[in-house]
């Protein structure tokens, strides 16, 4: 059964740093392409960053030069290191699946990990 | 960026009722296009892809259909699970960007 988990959201203060966690079982995240995904509350869905199998990564402008997209092998995990956080940043994080060797749509999704910027 | 608008906003239904959802792109995209349900706290769930091919599990009352700029999302008879908010989604180009949403309310 495939699965994703994120963890590391919280409350940060503007300017700050999260990492956040997406824990994948199921399948191998370095054969899919992965992406994050946010939403504001009460908003719609945002595309945030995808990595590629081959460790190509691309950034929505929002984000760029703040966030770095990488996973571990390993741990057959995905991460989303934020920097420089601002209060537009706030949102629920999901990470999602793209189906095997396209980076079109997104056929799994994670359940989600707040994150919250304010002082 | 492509942007995607869906209409309308939010829709009042009944069970059994057909709906239609729609979702223009200021390109063509082509097929690139999927649909997504969301229920209140949890995570899109993957309907449709391709503009018109219906996932695995998803019940055969829901279809999809257009390419180009013009897509449509129907649900031919509205059951109970059904009320959610719907998402379209554009995969031709990065970012990759979706509608703003059609939540499908209870009348």
């Amino acid at each position: 059964e495939v699965r994703l988990v994120e963890s590391g959201g919280g409350l940060i203060q503007p300017g700050g740093s999260l990492r956040l966690s997406c824990a994948a079982s199921g399948f191998t995240v370095s054969n899919h392409y992965m992406s994050w995904v946010r939403q504001a509350p009460g908003k719609g869905l945002e595309w945030v960053s995808i990595l590629y199998s081959g460790g190509g990564t691309v950034y929505a402008d929002s984000v760029k030069g703040r966030f770095t997209i990488s996973r571990d092998n390993p741990a057959n995990t995905l991460y989303l290191q934020m920097n420089n956080l601002r209060a537009e940043d706030t949102a629920v994080y999901y990470c999602a699946r793209h189906p095997r060797y396209i980076s079109s749509w997104f056929d799994f999704w994670g359940q989600g990990t707040l994150v919250a910027v304010s002082s | 960026d492509i942007q995607m608008t869906q209409s309308p906003s939010s829709v009042s239904a009944s069970v059994g009722d057909r709906v239609t959802i729609t979702c223009r792109a200021s390109q063509d995209i082509r097929s690139w296009l999927a649909w997504y349900q969301q229920k209140p706290g949890k995570a899109p769930k993957l309907l449709i892809s391709a503009a018109s091919s219906l996932e695995s599990g998803v019940p055969s009352r829901f279809s999809g259909s257009g390419s180009g700029t013009d897509f449509t999302l129907t649900i031919s008879s509205l059951q109970p699970e059904d009320f959610a908010t719907y998402y379209c989604q554009q995969a031709n180009d990065f970012p990759r960007t979706f509608g703003q949403g059609t939540k499908v309310e209870m009348k």
